[in-house]
């Protein structure tokens, strides 16, 4: 079953260091999301794109955080410099668009970070 | 999109049914109800969508009164492997087909022996 792939798993990074996640979504999917989900809490959307196009980035800390999707396949989520307070998962998903009874997004297994 | 309500949290016993029900006041006419399961440091997994009535497949079954103010996630004979956190999500495509999935603070489901 195709999955989508995220790496790395774990993450621990000092405070004021830059961090990269990467983002591999099930081929063919053009929707690609990226989610940071604080412990106890439920997912909360960063970034949306349609193939390489940012359908909505109004939840990302813009000063700090950075994504991109060049070709439109991959995905990168980048934060320089990391703070304390960015210690979370890191949850990647994908869906296929204009299946309009599919409300089915796939998400991968997540990067934890953790910041020091 | 609509918000969502759901209880923080609920108990259970292997082998009983467990009703999930959402709350969702504002519902548009197109959006439709999924339903989400995530386990510890893992992402969520779908579990089940519907727009009216009642939906059933392998997993759970979804029930969706007339007026769609709220939904009820149905697990039948629920086992240990079932504790998990449960979310509901209502929401629609846009015009270039795209899915908003905004996540509420779900629903943690406890599953005792």
């Amino acid at each position: 079953e195709a999955e989508v792939a995220q790496s790395p798993r774990y993450k621990i990074t000092e405070k004021s260091q830059a961090v990269a996640f990467w983002c591999d979504p099930i081929s063919g999917h053009a929707t690609l999301y990226w989610y940071r989900q604080i412990l106890g809490q439920g997912p909360e959307l960063l970034v949306q794109f349609q193939d390489e196009s940012v359908v909505d980035d109004s939840q990302l800390p813009k000063d700090r955080f950075s994504a991109e999707r060049l070709k439109g396949v991959d995905s990168t989520l980048k934060i320089q410099p990391a703070e304390l307070g960015d210690s979370a998962m890191y949850l990647c998903a994908s869906n296929h668009p204009g299946r309009t009874k599919n409300t089915e997004a796939f998400f991968g297994q997540g990067t934890r970070l953790t910041v020091v | 999109l609509a918000k969502t309500t759901q209880p923080i949290s609920m108990d259970s016993y292997e082998g009983q049914e467990v009703n999930i029900t959402c709350s969702h006041n504002n519902i548009a006419t197109n959006d439709y109800i999924t339903w989400y399961q995530q386990f510890p440091s893992q992402g969520p997994r779908f579990i089940i969508q519907g727009y009216k009535t009642k939906v059933t497949n392998e997993v759970a079954s979804l029930f969706i009164p007339a007026d769609r103010k709220s939904s009820t996630l149905s697990l039948p004979r629920v086992s240990l492997s079932d504790t998990a956190v449960y979310y509901c999500l209502v929401g629609d495509l846009d015009t270039s087909g795209t899915y908003k999935y905004i996540f509420g603070t779900g629903t943690r489901l406890k599953v005792l022996a």
